[in-house]
């Protein structure tokens, strides 16, 4: 099965800054990923499917690029409600797996 | 809008089985596949497997093929994953998630803890 890698597993950044998400695949996975947030008590949402596009209702601060086996999400200006656990998913090998997580806490 | 409701938290001991449904409305239930996603507390995600609401289809992780059976009642609206032989390990959120791409997963249910214990 292929392992994604999530780093760095905590990012502890102020409202405002740019904050940067990288996820590694053990093998290419094409542009089969999606990027999810958690936030405390609530399930995932989708924000970006396909490593590059935003789910409906993301808003444009959200951005994904990658390809291949390198990943990266991007939040431009982070409001306080982005602060919240971010899962990235392929689903390019079964089984679907999940990297482990990045954290983006309040500096 | 779409939701999916699931059913409430449930406390087991060892060696029994749980059933959680998953209720969904405001689209149409049998055009989309299911998937059930567990997360231990503070952990991170793990798929489970999915289930075709039109055709009764299933596929299961290799982890769970044993002992995990995803069903669906169409005429409900309503999918159900049974998980037998539980163990502590077993304590976890369970997450109903519909299927947007064929595994990249667009709406979530609320969650259900079981928790294992003796």
């Amino acid at each position: 099965e292929i392992v994604l890698t999530q780093s760095p597993a905590t990012l502890s950044l102020s409202p405002g800054e740019r904050a940067t998400l990288s996820c590694w695949a053990s093998q290419s996975i094409n542009t089969d990923l999606a990027w999810y947030q958690q936030t405390l008590g609530q399930p995932p949402r989708l924000l970006i499917h396909y490593a590059s596009n935003r789910a409906t209702g993301v808003p444009a601060r959200f951005s994904g690029s990658g390809s291949g086996t390198d990943f990266t999400l991007t939040i431009s200006s982070l409001e306080p409600e982005d602060f919240a656990v971010y899962y990235c998913q392929q689903r390019n090998n079964w089984p679907p797996t999940f990297g482990g997580g990045t954290k983006v806490e309040i500096k | 809008q779409v939701l999916l409701v699931q059913s409430g938290a449930e406390v087991k001991k060892p060696g029994a089985s749980v059933k959680v449904s998953c209720k969904a409305s405001g689209y149409s239930f049998t055009t989309y596949t299911m998937h059930w996603v567990r997360q231990a507390p503070g952990q991170g995600l793990e798929w489970m497997g999915w289930i075709n609401t039109g055709n009764g289809d299933t596929k299961y992780s290799q982890k769970f093929q044993d002992r995990l059976t995803i069903t669906r009642d169409t005429s409900a609206t309503t999918a159900y994953m049974d998980l037998s032989s539980l163990r502590s390990e077993d304590t976890a959120f369970y997450y109903c998630a519909r299927d947007l791409y064929d595994h990249f997963f667009d709406a979530w249910g609320q969650g259900t803890l079981v928790t294992v214990s003796s």
